[in-house]
């Protein structure tokens, strides 16, 4: 089984709409970091969190980091067709791995 | 910076011949990983190097497979001989600390 879990595998809002997407790790999580992958493409990063309870925001994106519960959560607020493509989460064990990814689309 | 460069962007070879890809990290980043991308395994790590010295390989599928990383801004990811399950895209990364910076990646297809 994958050391990251992230739920759902896809979603499809409407524009506009709030979204959240959950990670789970089997271990403990020292770092969590958000990437965005759009098809084709690289992944670009977003946000790493490294603190249990810490919270991070840019533009509408809010990460937060639930160290107890080895979760992260990415919440969009009022989503925009630019929000759309794959969000992973990876984990820094010295070997950084991911998770599967959750495709997002939005539709317009 | 220019950013993480991988060469080619994209290479169809047929099944049987020796592929090699190519990435020079950002500079002064110490560790480099490549992974490789499909839609049934995701994004796979296949090795990292930290100071131009293999620390994991583990994630290498088989013999077939091998990388270098001569100094520290070149490495390579070989294939040979390729076979069709090998078609994927294979990212590399760099990183000093914190975050990872990726490549475009380079999408193989091995017919």
């Amino acid at each position: 089984s994958q050391e990251l879990e992230q739920s759902p595998q896809s979603l499809i809002v409407q524009e506009g709409k709030n979204l959240t997407i959950n990670c789970t790790s089997s271990k403990t999580l020292y770092g969590l970091y958000w990437y965005k992958q759009k098809y084709g493409e690289g992944l670009i990063f977003l946000m790493m969190l490294q603190k249990g309870g810490e919270e991070k925001s840019h533009e509408k994106i809010t990460a937060k980091l639930d160290e107890k519960k080895q979760q992260s959560s990415l919440h969009i607020t009022a989503s925009q067709p630019s929000h759309a493509g794959t969000y992973l989460c990876g984990a820094d064990r010295q070997n950084f791995v991911f998770g599967p990814g959750t495709r997002l689309s939005v539709l317009p | 910076d220019a950013g993480v460069i991988q060469s080619p962007r994209h290479e169809v070879t047929e099944m049987g011949q020796e592929v090699t890809l190519r990435c020079k990290p950002i500079s002064g980043h110490d560790y480099l990983f490549w992974y490789r991308q499909t839609m049934m395994r995701g994004l796979e790590l296949l090795i990292y190097f930290n100071n131009n010295v293999p620390i994991d390989d583990s994630g290498m599928p088989e013999d077939r497979f091998s990388a270098k990383m001569p100094n520290a801004s070149f490495s390579t990811l070989k294939i040979q001989p390729s076979e069709p399950r090998d078609s994927a895209v294979y990212f590399c990364a760099s990183r000093y600390t914190g975050e990872l910076f990726f490549g475009e990646g380079s999408r193989l297809t091995v017919l």
